[in-house]
């Protein structure tokens, strides 16, 4: 079955360091891949869309990476800040489905 | 984007009761979609609503236990019915944009606990 892994435990880093986060799915060939942000009591919050064509797609202090050989994408956050502390969903979509991570928590220590 | 409201935002409930959560939208919309989503877990999509057509359901859920209704392209409603506490969880609705509704908008959620 279609399988989402994203690191169980918790990520601590230090304000201004850059925060990376993995994702790797297993029988699944998604034609694209998505993260989200979720904050404690609130729905996800979609931040950028990777295509399987695409290696790299930046947004301001993110950076997303999408290797459809080794089935993994990589989440980075540069210059890292407080309010950056959140839960980070990886949704690969692939037949207009999208699978949802258990997402990864993200502490950024001022 | 959409921005999504959903009612009401927690309730508790007594078992074996049913409790309807909406969902509303600031825009038209085809594609909708509802979750549920446990403490420190992924989202599980319970089924799709597109305007126009019946609900799909995903593996594990049927339309007895979690009927939707969507009558118009910016409203939609999820019922949990006859809840036990194994229901207990929280329930999103979000909406899908994009050109094949890739991307997806969420509500805030309805935490729902059932005693």
């Amino acid at each position: 079955s279609q399988k989402i892994e994203q690191n169980s435990e918790a990520l601590n880093i230090q304000e201004g360091k850059t925060a990376t986060l993995t994702c790797n799915y297993t029988n699944y060939s998604p034609a694209y891949l998505q993260w989200y942000r979720q904050d404690p009591g609130r729905g996800p919050v979609f931040l950028l869309l990777i295509r399987e064509n695409e290696k790299e797609k930046r947004k301001e202090r993110l950076k997303v990476t999408f290797d459809t050989t080794l089935k993994q994408s990589l989440f980075h956050i540069t210059a890292s800040q407080p309010a950056d502390s959140a839960t980070y969903l990886c949704a690969p979509t692939g037949g207009f489905k999208t699978i949802f991570g258990a997402g990864t928590r993200l502490f950024v220590k001022a | 984007s959409a921005v999504i409201s959903q009612k009401p935002s927690r309730d508790i409930c007594q078992r074996g009761t049913s409790l309807t959560i909406q969902c509303q939208v600031d825009s038209q919309v085809t594609m909708m979609f509802w979750y549920r989503q446990q403490p420190g877990q992924s989202l599980t999509l319970i089924a799709t609503a597109n305007q126009g057509s019946e609900a799909t359901y995903e593996s594990g859920f049927v339309i007895d236990k979690f009927p939707i209704s969507r009558p118009n392209l910016t409203f939609s409603t999820l019922t949990v019915s006859n809840m036990s506490p194994e229901d207990s969880s929280i329930y999103l609705c979000s909406v899908g944009s994009g050109h094949a509704g890739e991307t997806q908008y969420f509500g805030p959620g309805t935490r729902l606990l059932v005693l």
